[in-house]
């Protein structure tokens, strides 16, 4: 079965210093997987795919196949990138296999 | 980019009535629609999958006759809670996919609450 493991509910940093969210998943073939990101009282946006390997508002995340992580990573965090952030793992035309999420929150 | 609206935004009805939410894809052709709803504090939880001009498909746990689904057309799908409940007060946001896989467009979701 597919699933999508974030395992910290919450991750609180001080504005500059880095960041990193943490998303591992298990699924047998070859995985698409996205970070989404959800600004307070705002729709979900796609943040990156991996397939991409971009970096989107100074995000990246490049996938681990040996370790099945996908890790969001910032050297810098900004106040505005304080919002919710889920990980997800498209095998295809199949529904979204979320992550539970992590509310990242930027300390000033 | 993909668009896909979702009206209403949010919708407060009284227990017994039922509600229809639309979600219609702009600029591309929504083969598959997902439907999910979230409680406060809790993550997306998928309710249905519904491809265009099939009966939808439903989680478990999640009542077909309650929230019907209907996806007619590529553009357009709806949700339909029936003799809606507070306790089926929350968060309903649509998503769609078209035939090229990048990745999903989601609705800007929709605010139900039943008193």
């Amino acid at each position: 079965a597919q699933r999508v493991t974030q395992p910290e509910k919450l991750l609180s940093v001080f504005k500059g210093a880095p960041v990193e969210l943490k998303c591992n998943y298990s699924y047998s073939g070859s995985p698409e997987l996205f970070w989404y990101v959800q600004y307070s009282r705002q729709r979900l946006q796609l943040l990156l795919r991996h397939i991409s390997r971009e970096s989107i508002k100074g995000f990246t995340a490049d996938l681990n196949k040996g370790e099945t992580s996908f890790h969001l990573k910032k050297p810098f965090a900004q106040e505005e990138d304080s919002a919710m952030y889920y990980c997800d793992l498209n095998s295809g035309n199949t529904p979204l296999v979320f992550g539970k999420g992590t509310r990242l929150s930027v300390i000033a | 980019g993909a668009v896909v609206s979702q009206h209403p935004s949010w919708v407060i009805c009284k227990s017994g009535t039922s509600v229809k939410i639309e979600c219609r894809s702009l600029d591309f052709q929504a083969t598959t629609m997902f439907w999910y709803r979230q409680f406060p504090k809790q993550s997306l939880m998928l309710m249905a999958t519904s491809n265009e001009g099939s009966k939808a498909t439903y989680e478990q746990g999640v009542e077909k006759d309650k929230f019907l689904i209907n996806h007619a057309s590529l553009t357009l799908s709806t949700l339909t809670v029936t003799s809606a409940h507070p306790e089926d007060s929350s968060f309903y946001i649509c998503s769609g996919q078209g035939t090229d896989n990048y990745g999903y467009t989601f609705g800007s979701g929709t605010r139900l609450t039943v008193v």
